[in-house]
């Protein structure tokens, strides 16, 4: 079956950081998304990517879309402690869908 | 206004008994979704409807049963509780299942705890 590996599974940084996180699957996907999930609250969309090879930012948020289609990768510039949270990778193509197991962010100020 | 809202917030039952969480959106999306995430805060799709129809359901028990009234609401049924069905649920929609029309907006979650 596919497997999904997200890591790391925890990171712990000061403030003004940089942050680095990843996915790596065994398939190949047409879309990677990436969701941050505050606590208590449902996930919210960060970045989408639908291209191999695409890099996109978003603020002080950049993400990558694997060569391959097997793999993305999720960087925090300068982190601030409002990017607290569980981030998720989302691969799908057409009608299947997964989530990562989740990248849980600290910033200590 | 709420884009895709859940009806309980918080839902503490017992074992055995029978309870239904409603999921309704105002985006004008044609997919919906419903997720579970456990005590480690894995995601885990269950259930997806286009259009009011069934596209994908996952290895679920069949003590759950959506049930899609409307393009615009998803409900999730459980019956005959157990334990192991304390969990966040999620409700989601999008416009599509591909593309930027697969991109997900989730709900607030419903915490369901059996005892």
């Amino acid at each position: 079956g596919q497997q999904l590996n997200q890591s790391p599974q925890s990171m712990f940084i000061q403030e003004g950081e940089d942050v680095s996180m990843n996915c790596t699957s065994s398939s190949i996907f047409n879309t990677w998304l990436w969701y941050k999930q505050d606590p208590g609250e449902g996930p919210v969309l960060l970045i989408a990517l639908y291209k191999a090879g695409e890099l996109t930012s978003n603020g002080r948020l950049t993400a990558q879309f694997g060569i391959t289609r097997k793999d993305s990768f999720l960087n925090i510039s300068a982190s601030i402690p409002s990017d607290v949270g569980i981030y998720f990778c989302a691969p799908n193509t057409g009608n299947q869908f997964y989530f990562g197991t989740g990248t849980s962010l600290t910033v200590i100020p | 206004d709420t884009a895709v809202s859940q009806t309980p917030k918080y839902l503490v039952t017992q074992m055995g008994n029978d309870k239904s969480i409603k999921c309704e959106q105002n985006l004008g999306h044609d997919t919906m979704y419903w997720y579970k995430q456990d005590s480690k805060k894995f995601l885990k799709i269950m259930f997806s409807y286009n259009n009011k129809e069934l596209i994908i359901n996952e290895t679920v028990p069949n003590r759950f049963s959506p049930k899609s009234p409307d393009k615009a609401h998803l409900n999730l049924h459980i019956n005959s509780l157990e334990l192991g069905d304390s969990a966040v649920y999620f409700c989601a929609s999008s416009q599509g299942t591909s593309g930027i029309r697969g991109e997900q907006y989730f709900g607030p979650g419903t915490r369901l705890t059996v005892t």
